[in-house]
């Protein structure tokens, strides 16, 4: 398996602009979670999703996020509109269902920049 | 709620020196513990592992053991190499009847080994 694909690795966009970044996780894998990355508040989860179903939003910093996962091998994450200060890394992860046990295979990151 | 707590870094070492990086953890339950570490411009993967009590995890040299009465998952590594340089990062999942959750990470801890 080629593991987590992210796309695009890099996006650099203007303020107030939409973004949308994607997330192929591992076939087979019942959970996707989005997570956030910067200096300030190291990496944080976003939403997480079980069967294609949300299960915690609670980490969405603001209504400007959503997120959404169609099938069991697409999910995006969209922001609009775009602001400075969500400049930052996103990582996709995805792991199998397993009881008690948590083991979360990342994608490379979506580095964003909002200017 | 979970929480991590590493040391700061960055931790500068020579190589071949002795490694510990420091973690502890508050969580509610009964938590699995995790070691992740994240190369310049990669994604994070997962390094080692431990799922109770006074198991020890290992990989690649490192070792960190699930001490549940100082609530702590040091990492460890008897000698360090210029390739170990990488951010390393704590992590726990609390254990749910069945199903996967996200992890709680620490902020990261980045290690530089010197030639």
């Amino acid at each position: 398996d080629a593991g987590v694909i992210q796309s695009p690795r890099h996006e650099v966009t203007e303020m107030g602009q939409e973004v949308t970044l994607r997330c192929k996780p591992i076939s087979g894998h019942d959970y996707l979670f989005w997570y956030r990355q910067t200096m300030m508040r190291g990496l944080e989860l976003l939403i997480y999703f079980n069967n294609n179903v949300p299960i915690d939003d609670s980490g969405m910093p603001e209504d400007r996020f959503s997120a959404k996962m169609p099938n069991a091998s697409f999910s995006t994450l969209k922001i609009q509109p775009s602001e400075p200060r969500d400049s930052a890394v996103y990582f996709c992860a995805s792991s199998l269902k397993l009881p008690g046990v948590t083991e979360a295979f990342f994608g490379q990151g979506t580095r964003l920049t909002v200017v | 709620g979970d929480s991590v707590t590493q040391m700061e870094g960055p931790v500068t070492l020579s190589e071949e020196a002795f490694l510990t990086i420091n973690c502890t953890y508050t969580a509610t339950g009964y938590p699995s513990l995790f070691w992740y570490v994240q190369y310049p411009g990669e994604g994070l993967q997962l390094l080692l592992k431990a799922t109770k009590a006074d198991d020890k995890g290992s990989n690649k040299g490192f070792e960190a053991t699930y001490r549940k009465e100082t609530t702590s998952f040091h990492l460890e590594k008897g000698s360090v190499q210029v390739s170990d340089s990488a951010v390393y990062f704590c992590a726990l999942s609390e254990r749910s009847g069945g199903g996967a959750d996200g992890l709680t990470f620490g902020k990261g801890t980045h290690l530089i080994i010197q030639p």
